[in-house]
């Protein structure tokens, strides 16, 4: 079974700090890493990952993939209140015998930043 | 745009009655639609894939007589919780897949939230 486990599960910062959120991952037949943010409501896309060692960035988020270690982190820099929300990591498979690629969710880290 | 609407936003029901929750994307085709389910402070489940004029496929676990799935056009999928109980209270949330999409471009509904008393 395809397995995503983040770390911290929580994480509360004061703004302006820089926080490392961890994902490690155990699936068969990999096909991408994908990072969201989810406030109230559904995810929103933050970054896709394919390749070991290519950092993505995306203002003051970066990423960046190990595929030989299975694992990615998402740093965020000078935190604000708003960059509190879950931050969930999900990895695309093909799952043996199936037919769809399908997203493997994590827990989330629970990220607050006080003012 | 990529843009995945869900209706109902909200509802509540009582204990024995069934719940239909409509997934449409708006501006593009969705040859495949995925329903989740999402417990407080848990992960997205992957409830079921849905696939446009095929039976969906369900994660094991999952009760496909209880919550029906049909997908009859390339822009909406419903996803039905029959005899809706108390421990069928989550929040639903779909995404769709581009007919022609790269990798990993599931785009999102914004949920529902059932509330079955």
């Amino acid at each position: 079974e395809d397995k995503v486990v983040q770390s911290p599960l929580s994480l509360v910062v004061h703004e302006g700090d820089t926080v490392t959120l961890n994902c490690s991952y155990e699936v068969t037949n990999f096909r991408s890493l994908l990072w969201y943010k989810q406030e109230k409501k559904a995810p929103t896309f933050l970054f896709m990952l394919t390749s070991s060692g290519i950092e993505k960035k995306s203002g003051r988020l970066s990423s960046i993939l190990d595929k030989k270690e299975l694992f990615s982190i998402l740093n965020i820099t000078a935190t604000q209140t708003g960059d509190s929300a879950v931050y969930l990591c999900a990895v695309e498979a093909y799952p043996s015998g199936g037919s769809n690629y399908k997203l493997t969710f994590g827990k989330g880290t629970l990220l607050t930043v006080n003012p | 745009g990529a843009v995945v609407s869900q209706h109902p936003s909200r509802v509540i029901c009582k204990s024995g009655t069934s719940v239909k929750i409509e997934c449409r994307s708006l501006d593009f085709q969705a040859t495949t639609m995925f329903w989740y389910r999402q417990f407080p402070k848990q992960s997205l489940m992957l409830m079921a894939t849905s696939n446009e004029g095929s039976k969906a496929t369900y994660e094991q676990g999952v009760e496909k007589d209880k919550f029906l799935i049909n997908h009859a056009s390339l822009t909406l999928s419903t996803l039905t919780v029959t005899s809706a109980h108390p421990e069928d209270s989550s929040f639903y949330i779909c995404s769709a897949r581009k007919r022609q999409g790269s990798v990993g471009t599931q785009y999102f509904g914004p949920g529902t939230r059932l509330l079955v008393l």
